[in-house]
């Protein structure tokens, strides 16, 4: 069966520090998401994107978050500087492009400590 | 907006005994629904989804879950609980972000199982 990639595993990183996530969709998957999930609590949306394009990242903390899918593949969440509220699990999940009817599938996560 | 309210963040059964789950959602529109459940440190697995077909949708392991416009419900339910049950389980719709096709989660619910 077909899965999500994500790495690394886990991550510990120092405060003020910079830390990136990776994720590969499965192939053909137009649709990529990231989430964060705070220890104890339901995942939330940070972005959204349609190939290579964002569509949405309202949720997005943009002063030190950042998202890109150059080729609309592979995706990459970078997180400049990391503060100690940033320590969650990081979800990455791809869909069809027609939406999500059709099902979504979830990685295993990046376990993010921030100390 | 759509959105889901998961309802008792932890239920505790006996092994053998029924499970349930309660999960309400809020949508202008006839909603994607969904159940997933995650165990420690993992991503999410689909147990179930709603699209508007059956009103009693038949999932993995057991659960099923029923859709009742009249109640705005789409509850988790399983006759007989095991163990290996014990696990997150979130609610989740379709759509409740900018782009229309994000899941949007619930708070979840912790389900615990003794022998």
């Amino acid at each position: 069966e077909a899965e999500v990639a994500q790495s690394p595993r886990y991550k510990i990183t120092e405060k003020s520090q910079a830390v990136a996530f990776w994720c590969d969709p499965i192939s053909g998957h137009a649709t990529l998401y990231w989430y964060r999930q705070i220890l104890g609590q339901g995942p939330e949306l940070l972005v959204q994107f349609q190939d290579e394009s964002v569509v949405d990242d309202s949720q997005l903390p943009k002063d030190r978050f950042s998202a890109e899918r150059l080729k609309g593949v592979d995706s990459t969440l970078k997180i400049q500087p990391a503060e100690l509220g940033d320590s969650a699990m990081y979800l990455c999940a791809s869909s069809q492009r027609t939406g999500g009817a059709n099902g979504y599938t979830f990685g295993s996560g990046t376990r993010l400590t921030v100390v | 907006a759509q959105s889901v309210t998961q309802l008792g963040s932890h239920v505790s059964v006996s092994e053998g005994a029924l499970v349930l789950l309660r999960c309400n959602y809020s949508s202008s529109v006839p909603p994607y629904l969904f159940w997933y459940v995650q165990y420690p440190n993992q991503g999410l697995q689909l147990l179930l989804k709603y699209t508007s077909a059956a009103t009693l949708v038949k999932g993995i392991n057991g659960f099923e879950a029923e859709f009742k416009k009249s109640e705005t419900s789409f509850h988790l339910t399983k006759p007989s609980a095991h163990m290996s049950d014990a696990a997150e389980y979130f609610c989740a719709v379709m759509g409740g972000n900018q782009a229309g096709t994000a899941l949007i989660f619930g708070k979840g619910t912790t389900l615990s199982v003794s022998s």
